[in-house]
């Protein structure tokens, strides 16, 4: 079974529509992240959290919010869905301090 | 602000050796990551170096460094059709929370 997962792995929805993404991880790992990547640009930071009271806005914060419920889980919410949050998202862990960050295998939203 | 850099594509020939690029701003850094994306799938660690390092090899990897010149090069020699994937440049550093910067990801074609 994969150590990180995300659900859904595809989504279309319309512009307005609240949507939410989902990460769990059985890696035990304290750290987790979400990142959107566009074409070209990369992986940008959403948002960040190094445990379950610690959280932290990333280079493109606005339009998302994020809840970590567990230390296993880390959801990402767009309140409000925009065309230009049109991407692939991915949820992330790392342990500590360590250098290597555990990917998910992404969510791919498509906002219309 | 940090930002890492690195050509968008790059093509060669199976059994030839790849080289692909990538510079980066934050004299911080303190690991220089390299990560690879297969069609699908999210990111994987494939090497990494320490910022006191010049060379690292791992089987066909060579990671080369240039602190200097903030250049980070990953040879694959031999290049098989396999490597065929995305290939991120990414930095990362212990201050203010240690942040992972990723590049815009290099994405390598390999004919047969």
């Amino acid at each position: 079974d994969a150590d990180v997962t995300q659900t859904p792995r595809n989504r279309i929805t319309k512009t307005g529509k609240r949507i939410m993404l989902e990460c769990s991880q059985t890696k035990g790992h304290d750290r987790m992240y979400w990142y959107r990547q566009d074409p070209g640009l990369g992986l940008r930071l959403i948002y960040y959290s190094f445990d379950v009271k610690d959280i932290n806005k990333g280079e493109i914060s606005d339009g998302y919010s994020v809840s970590r419920q567990a230390q296993a889980k880390f959801s990402l919410s767009l309140e409000s869905a925009i065309p230009n949050q049109t991407a692939l998202y991915f949820c992330a862990t790392s342990e500590g301090s360590s250098y290597e960050q555990y990917f998910g295998p992404g969510t791919r939203l498509t906002v219309t | 602000g940090e930002d890492v850099e690195q050509s968008l594509f790059l093509s060669v020939r199976e059994g030839d050796s790849s080289v692909i690029n990538c510079t980066y701003t934050d004299s911080s850094s303190t690991y220089l990551y390299w990560y690879k994306q297969e069609p699908g799938a999210g990111l994987q660690l494939l090497t990494y170096i320490f910022s006191n390092m010049d060379m690292k090899q791992d089987q066909r990897l060579t990671v080369l460094l240039n602190k200097k010149d903030k250049h980070l090069s990953l040879r694959i020699a031999d290049t098989q059709t396999g490597d065929s994937a995305i290939y991120f440049c990414a930095e990362g550093s212990n201050t203010g929370g240690f942040k992972t910067i990723f590049g815009a990801g290099t994405r390598l074609f390999v004919k047969a």
